[in-house]
This record gives C-alpha cells, sequence and structure tokens, in this order.
C-alpha cells in the first residue's frame, strides 16, 4: 500500500514553460487536492477534486489547471510557469473522514 | 485574511517539558479541527482532531483542547520529545465539508 505517491519530487523550470505534476492514490478515494505550500503561508489549496472526472477551484487557482481521469490519478498543470509559481506542491486524498493523506511533496523552482 | 492562523512561528522546548501550540480561527462555520505533523522533506500526516462538539481530545502524548467562545485551539504534547520536532499545522473545516483551511505552522524544536 503505497499511500499517495507524486512525481517528480523535484523540477527546475524557465519562466514560460509547461509541465504537469501526477498524483496517484491506492487508497480508493473520492477526493483529491492540489496544495502550494510557501513559507509563513501554510498549505493553500490550488484545486480539488470530489470523483472521477470532477474539478473545482480552491483558493489559488490561477495560473493552474488540473484534470481526474482516473479515480486513483490526479494531475497538475502549468501551461506558461511564472517564479511565482516557484514553491512545494502537495497531492493529498480523503474520503469518508475529514483527514486527508499527503503525498511527499513536489519542490518546483521557477528560474 | 486568513482565517486559521497560528501566531507563534517557532517554539523550543526542553526534552520531558509540556510543548503547547496555539491556533485562533475566525470562521463561525468551522465545525471539525485537525492538527498535522510535518518533518523536513516529507509531506503533512495526521496528528489529532477534535469536533466541535468536543472541548478536549486526547490520544497519548497528544492532546487538543477547543475553546469555542475563545474560537481557539491549543495542541499539548507532554512529555516533549525530540522526535516531535517538526513543523505542526492546525487545519479546521466547515460545515461537515472535507475542505480543509490550514494555519501557516509552527516550528516545533524539542531540545535534548
Amino acid at each position: 500500500n503505497a499511500g499517495v505517491t507524486q512525481t517528480p519530487k523535484f523540477r527546475v523550470l524557465k519562466t514560460g514553460q509547461s509541465m504537469t505534476l501526477l498524483c496517484a492514490q491506492d487508497m480508493n478515494h473520492e477526493y483529491m487536492y492540489w496544495y502550494r505550500q510557501d513559507p509563513g503561508m501554510g498549505l493553500r489549496l490550488i484545486h480539488y477534486s470530489v470523483g472521477e472526472g470532477t474539478t473545482a477551484k480552491g483558493e489559488v487557482p490561477d495560473g493552474y489547471n488540473v484534470s481526474r481521469l482516473k479515480k486513483q490519478n490526479f494531475l497538475l498543470g502549468l501551461e506558461s510557469a511564472a517564479p511565482s509559481q516557484t514553491s512545494v506542491y502537495f497531492c493529498a486524498s480523503s474520503w469518508p473522514s475529514y483527514e486527508q493523506y499527503f503525498g511527499p511533496g513536489t519542490r518546483l523552482t521557477v528560474t | 485574511d486568513q482565517q486559521v492562523k497560528q501566531n507563534s512561528p517557532s517554539l523550543s522546548v526542553q526534552e520531558g517539558r509540556i510543548s503547547i501550540l496555539n491556533c485562533d480561527y475566525t470562521n463561525s462555520m468551522f465545525d471539525y479541527f485537525l492538527w498535522y505533523k510535518k518533518y523536513p522533506a516529507e509531506g503533512p500526516t495526521f496528528l489529532i482532531s477534535i469536533s466541535s462538539i468536543k472541548d478536549k481530545n486526547e490520544d497519548g502524548r497528544f492532546t487538543v483542547f477547543l475553546n469555542k467562545s475563545a474560537k481557539h485551539l491549543s495542541l499539548h504534547i507532554v512529555p516533549s520529545q525530540p522526535g516531535d520536532s517538526a513543523v505542526y499545522f492546525c487545519a479546521a473545516s466547515a460545515n461537515a465539508g472535507n475542505m480543509l483551511t490550514f494555519g501557516g505552522g509552527t516550528r516545533l524544536m524539542v531540545k535534548p
């Protein structure tokens, strides 16, 4: 039981480049989430999904897109990366309890 | 406007003593509260939670207290151990929903 996994673990992008972060969970959870963590800001919700084929905006969705084509996978895309998107990105999943299970994170640097 | 605030960015405690981490919230619709622990280079892990119908929940060395009138919760760790050194986040949920709002975190350092 791997729980929540994220790929890649690290990435460096140049401004304007695009990339996709992959999140996978093997707990059969319905809900999945993408957060970003910045110093002193805690975890801020970017987008979330309440089931396969659904997505919704969170607190800070601008500049990101997501897709949930399969229940176990949740993809986060950056179409045109900006330095302000330098952050640590965490994926999480849950259901039915409130408790969210987090992946190990992806550290993204945009130069 | 942060709805969940952890006003102490860091806390240093001697091993064996009590650690008290505090969290304040502004949204009166929050009805479920959680504490997460995070080590460097790892994702947050769930520690303990409390429903708004309770004012205390205990799990081993960890106790969470909720004061609804003050919109304040605290996490007590007794006795503190060096392995407890981590960043602690409090989080809140509203209306029995699954969305969590996180505080900014408090870095706890337990000195041997």
